[in-house]
């Protein structure tokens, strides 16, 4: 399965939209982005997923380029319950689920 | 509304003792996950069921890790013997579709 890459950490002002972008540059044709977040202390939770369209739900929206070598996560206004450890995942509807290190955001009051 | 439910919430047992988790999936849900979670190793996968029956427990130390689904409304996993070096946070998970898994709160083990 693709490998992703994070960064460590993101700040971002609370009422702003949070971008939190992904890469995965060795995704093949049929592996999905994931997103799930945890909050400290939760078990983790399923935000959204696409294969190469964009995607939009309740939570969040998926924004993934044109080559599918990186995706963007947008909260669009986030609030201090939005701070959690944000995991991109890219794999194929077979694979389990295997978590990285993920990026820690901080929504700042 | 409907939730993975794990118990014990917390959990401090002696070096040698067996412990056991206890996971309640979503009524319905057909798949079901073990996850530990360490400040060293985040998140892994140790084991998954489809339909009760183990798919995958690769990421499970066999000598002393078991987990079962006796039936469609409960998950154990089970340590026997437990190590200080299996204290961690552990989720069980629930899906109808596998990739939108919905975690339960965790068992907090201590093995001191």
């Amino acid at each position: 399965d693709a490998k992703t890459t994070q960064p460590t950490s993101m700040d971002c002002a609370e009422g702003r939209a949070a971008n939190l972008p992904c890469n995965h540059s060795t995704i093949s044709g049929n592996e999905y982005v994931y997103w799930y977040r945890q909050i400290h202390s939760q078990g983790p939770q399923y935000i959204i997923h696409g294969l190469k369209n964009n995607e939009t739900n309740e939570m969040a929206s998926l924004i993934i380029t044109e080559d599918r070598k990186s995706s963007t996560l947008i909260l669009p206004h986030a609030t201090l319950r939005d701070t959690a450890v944000y995991y991109c995942i890219a794999l194929n509807r077979d694979d389990k689920i295997i978590f990285g290190k993920g990026t820690r955001l901080h929504i700042l009051p | 509304d409907a939730r993975v439910t794990q118990t014990p919430r917390h959990k401090v047992t002696e070096m040698g003792q067996e412990v056991t988790m206890r996971c309640q999936p979503i009524l319905g849900h057909n798949t079901v996950f073990w996850y530990r979670q360490t400040m060293m190793q985040g998140l892994e996968l140790l084991a998954y069921f489809r339909n009760r029956a183990p798919l995958d427990d690769s990421g499970m130390p066999k000598d002393r890790f078991s987990a079962e689904m006796p039936d469609a409304t409960l998950a154990t996993l089970k340590i026997q013997p437990s190590e200080p070096r299996d204290s961690a946070v552990y989720f069980c998970a629930s899906g109808l579709v596998w990739w939108e898994a919905f975690f339960g709160q965790g068992t907090r083990l201590t093995v001191v």
